[in-house]
């Protein structure tokens, strides 16, 4: 059975970055690209960019374009997302979720982990 | 990008009775790459349909989607206690993936 299995919650100060981690099972990890997506409270879902472990081809959303950086290390079948230069609007649950028979349609996700910018 | 509206907001309905469920978008998306999405209070949203109208494995027959280009709908014929929740769409044919606003179905 295919998890993803995320970090816990964090607190961060503006200005600050944080590095959120979703670790896959239950399948091969190189086959498959890995979406980051967030959800801020009373907003729509928003996609971030993506990961392929096998290749480590990475592609982002323009609206993170300078910020958000993911990685993989396939030996830990573990991918990363990296936001830098935190702000308040930057408050939201981040889910890391795989595509579903190669396409990217989101299926399964992580259990989501929350992150708060607050000074 | 593209830009995806939902409607209704919120939908009222009894147990048992049909939910139709309308996403549009702004521009037409390529090859029906449309999904549907359900979430529940504090859940990561689960996978119902893909590519408009493929039910996602393990989802109930109950659940179907339709249309193409622009307009597209999620059908839950006789909904369950468990179908209450948020419902996003999410189009997928081309960069940036966006997802629309959602449609919350309650209880009437």
């Amino acid at each position: 059975q295919v998890h993803l299995v995320q970090s816990g919650a964090e607190v961060k100060k503006p200005g600050a970055s944080v590095k959120v981690s979703c670790r896959a099972s239950g399948y091969i990890f190189n086959t498959y690209t890995i979406h980051w997506v967030r959800q801020a409270p009373g907003q729509r879902l928003e996609w971030m960019g993506w990961i392929h472990p096998g290749s480590g081809n990475t592609r982002y959303s323009e609206n993170f374009q300078d910020r958000v950086t993911i990685t993989s290390d396939t030996s830990a079948s573990t991918v990363y997302m990296d936001l830098t230069s935190l702000r308040s609007e930057d408050t939201a649950v981040y889910y890391c979720a795989r595509e579903y028979r190669f396409l990217p349609a989101f299926g399964p996700w992580g259990q989501g982990s929350l992150v708060t910018v607050s000074s | 990008e593209t830009v995806l509206t939902q409607s209704p907001g919120t939908l009222s309905v009894s147990p048992g009775e049909r939910a139709t469920l309308s996403c549009r978008a702004s521009q037409t998306i390529s090859n029906g790459y449309l999904a549907w999405y359900q979430q529940k209070s504090g859940q990561p949203p689960r996978l119902l349909i893909y590519g408009a109208s493929s039910r996602a494995t393990g989802i109930p027959d109950r659940f179907s989607g339709s249309g193409s280009e622009t307009d597209f709908t999620l059908t839950i014929s006789r909904l369950e206690p468990e179908d209450f929740a948020v419902y996003y769409c999410q189009q997928y044919g081309t960069s940036p993936f966006t997802f629309g606003p959602g449609t919350k179905v309650d209880i009437k």
